[in-house]
């Protein structure tokens, strides 16, 4: 599985948006870009996942540059809620397991 | 919305004492794993099961690590004996298809 980098903690204001970054330079074909996020004491959340294309849901939106080499998580209007670590992973569609790196730490501020 | 029940939720126990944590993955969730997680750091994956079977346990100490999924649905991970390494958040989590994990809440273990 691909390795990721990302930067360990931001900061981002309540009410404005979050741009979480992710780089997955040796990132292959057959993978695909997982968002979790772990809230203090909790298990990881599912946030979101993609290929290729640009993919949006209730919670956020993935951007995934053209060469695929890197990505954005977009938390669209943060809230104190989410201040958690979030987790850029990559993994093969079949079989491929989550293995998780460091993270980044988010904490959004009042 | 349908959970991964894990239990003790906090265990603390002295160093050389057998331990054991359970899982109930969700109802009908063929794949569960076992993660441990250290403060600070990402969870690391210790074992996958796929229904009763063994799928990877290459991260698993099994020298002192142990897990079961007898029937292909709850599962036990045990650890006997226990050092002050061993404290952690162990995780399980299970899915249905390729795409989402969930996770339970976890099982917070200090050795003492």
């Amino acid at each position: 599985d691909a390795k990721t980098t990302q930067p360990p903690s931001m900061d981002c204001a309540e009410g404005r948006a979050a741009n979480l970054p992710c780089n997955h330079s040796t990132i292959s074909g057959n993978e695909y870009v997982y968002w979790y996020r772990q809230i203090h004491s909790q298990g990881p959340q599912y946030i979101i996942h993609g290929l290729k294309n640009n993919e949006t849901n209730e919670m956020a939106s993935l951007i995934i540059t053209e060469d695929r080499k890197s990505s954005t998580l977009i938390l669209p209007h943060a809230t104190l809620r989410d201040t958690a670590v979030y987790y850029c992973i990559v993994r093969a569609n079949q079989g491929g397991k989550l293995i998780f790196g460091q993270g980044t730490e988010l904490s959004v501020k009042p | 919305e349908a959970e991964v029940a894990q239990s003790p939720r906090y265990k603390i126990t002295e160093k050389s004492q057998a331990v054991a944590f359970w899982c109930d993955p969700i109802s009908g969730h063929a794949t569960l794993y076992w993660y441990r997680q250290i403060l600070g750091q990402g969870p690391e994956l210790l074992v996958q099961f796929q229904d009763e079977s063994v799928v990877d346990d290459s991260q698993l100490p099994k020298d002192r690590f142990s897990a079961e999924r007898l029937k292909g649905v709850d599962s036990t991970l045990k650890i006997q004996p226990a050092e002050l390494g061993d404290s952690a958040m162990y995780l399980c989590a299970s899915s249905l298809n390729e795409d989402g994990y969930t996770f339970g809440s976890g099982t917070r273990l200090t050795v003492v």
